[in-house]
């Protein structure tokens, strides 16, 4: 596609329940990346993935989130029974690979209610 | 904590004057730095990055500066137009993750 693609744009949830958030990199691009951007803040990183291998888990906040790019294309962030703290823009980038120009979507805001 | 930090949250700055957006980091081992624009409802957007070979680089009206002597760079925004109203974020290349500051909100007064 033209751009990096995350769906949905707005999520609402409620405390306890689980989300999926979707990211659909350009083509071809072999890096991935999530970030968490919270109110009023920069981007903090949150997991990175070469093609399908999820090489650097390191930023994500709990066992709660979970990370998966299983055929080295589409990514999907999940978090399991949301709190309100979880509440944030998800970022989505990827890049052609290392130290290469990261495009980003335009992110799925979540408020949990 | 964060590894880079702007010096001013916001900014405001009259139509068709240069912008000067500040930011200092506190790795002196950084090689690679980059800056985003980020506006409403939006993913950051590249604007021009530079790397630790280099004290200047420029661009389409933007220019960086980087002092490798007081860990600090800026980004120089030439004849802002109302479009330029964003959030600007320095960020800081380790490898391949972004360690982004808190970010200057610009705004463009006609």
């Amino acid at each position: 596609g033209a751009g990096v693609s995350q769906s949905p744009r707005y999520k609402v949830a409620k405390r306890g329940q689980d989300v999926a958030l979707r990211c659909d990199p350009i083509s071809g691009h072999v890096s991935l990346f999530w970030y968490q951007q919270a109110l009023g803040q920069g981007p903090e990183f949150l997991t990175y993935f070469q093609n399908e291998a999820q090489l650097d888990k390191s930023g994500l906040p709990s066992d709660r989130f979970f990370a998966e790019r299983p055929e080295g294309s589409v990514s999907t962030l999940k978090i399991q029974r949301t709190q309100q703290e979880d509440s944030a823009v998800y970022l989505c980038a990827s890049t052609r690979g290392m130290n290469t120009e990261a495009f980003f979507g335009q992110g799925t805001r979540l408020t949990v209610v | 904590g964060e590894s880079v930090g702007l010096h001013l949250p916001t900014l405001s700055v009259q139509e068709g004057d240069n912008s000067i957006i500040n930011c200092a980091y506190s790795n002196s081992a950084s090689d690679y730095f980059i800056w985003y624009k980020q506006e409403s409802g939006k993913g950051p957007q590249f604007i021009i990055d530079i790397r630790s070979n280099m004290d200047k680089r420029q661009g389409q009206r933007v220019t960086v500066l980087l002092n490798k002597t007081v860990k600090h760079l800026s980004l120089q925004i030439a004849a802002t137009q109302p479009g330029d109203s964003a959030v600007y974020f320095c960020a800081e290349n380790n490898d391949y993750k972004l360690s982004f500051g808190a970010g200057t909100t610009v705004t463009v007064r006609a």
